[in-house]
């Protein structure tokens, strides 16, 4: 099945160490999102590529980056680590342009970030 | 992009209708109201869309009342399963961008046996 696979499920860093986390997807979509979600919180969105253009949202700090390499991968970097980025990570996608003017976000289960 | 309010938590019996209310008074006439679920440990997942028709499919319906100022999720016959957080979504339908999605709190919904 064509799905959105995100490694590791659960990773655990130390405040200031880097971390990358992965994102894959087979469904060759050309929109891929990054979201953080807080414990009781909401998802919030940190940026998004579509196809290889970058877009980073107003409020993302510069710690968060993220790379694309191709299609079907996407990584965010987490330069230095601080205890409040403990979350859940969401990567996502979606197709655009398309016939359709919506575009369903897909989106995979996540990586829960643990900082020591 | 238009504020949505729902009720942070609801109940409902298994086997029952389970409806959940949505207010986005300020919408505006060019967005569209869309609804994902948060099973727990999960990713969101899409249930519906709608812009002032009802709409239905395989999971749902979705009633928006006249004014757009509101709107009701429906899950006809509510399972275990169908225990998560519910958000409704107000914003533009892009044509040919991306959409990104602003969540808001959400609505826990807990399907009781």
């Amino acid at each position: 099945d064509a799905m959105v696979i995100q490694n590791p499920r659960y990773q655990v860093t130390q405040f200031g160490k880097p971390v990358t986390l992965s994102c894959s997807q087979t469904l060759n979509h050309n929109v891929m999102y990054w979201y953080q979600q807080k414990s009781s919180q909401a998802p919030k969105l940190l940026f998004h590529y579509y196809d290889k253009d970058f877009n980073n949202e107003a409020d993302t700090p510069d710690n968060f980056q993220s790379r694309r390499p191709n299609t079907s991968f996407c990584f965010l970097d987490i330069r230095s680590p601080g205890l409040g980025d403990a979350a859940m990570y969401l990567c996502a996608t979606s197709r655009a342009p398309s016939g359709r003017l919506f575009h369903e976000q897909f989106f995979g289960p996540g990586t829960r970030l643990t900082v020591l | 992009d238009a504020k949505t309010t729902q009720p942070p938590s609801m109940d409902c019996a298994e086997g029952r209708a389970a409806n959940l209310p949505c207010n986005h008074s300020t919408i505006s006439g060019n967005e569209y109201v869309y609804w994902y679920r948060q099973i727990h440990s999960q990713g969101p997942q899409y249930i519906i869309h709608g812009l002032k028709n009802n709409e239905t499919n395989e999971m749902a319906s979705l009633i928006i009342t006249e004014d757009r100022k509101s709107s009701t999720l429906i899950l006809p016959h509510a399972t275990l399963r169908d225990t998560a957080v519910y958000y409704c979504i107000v914003r533009v339908r892009y044509g040919g961008a991306t959409n990104k999605l602003i969540f808001g709190t959400g609505t826990l919904l807990a399907v009781q046996p």
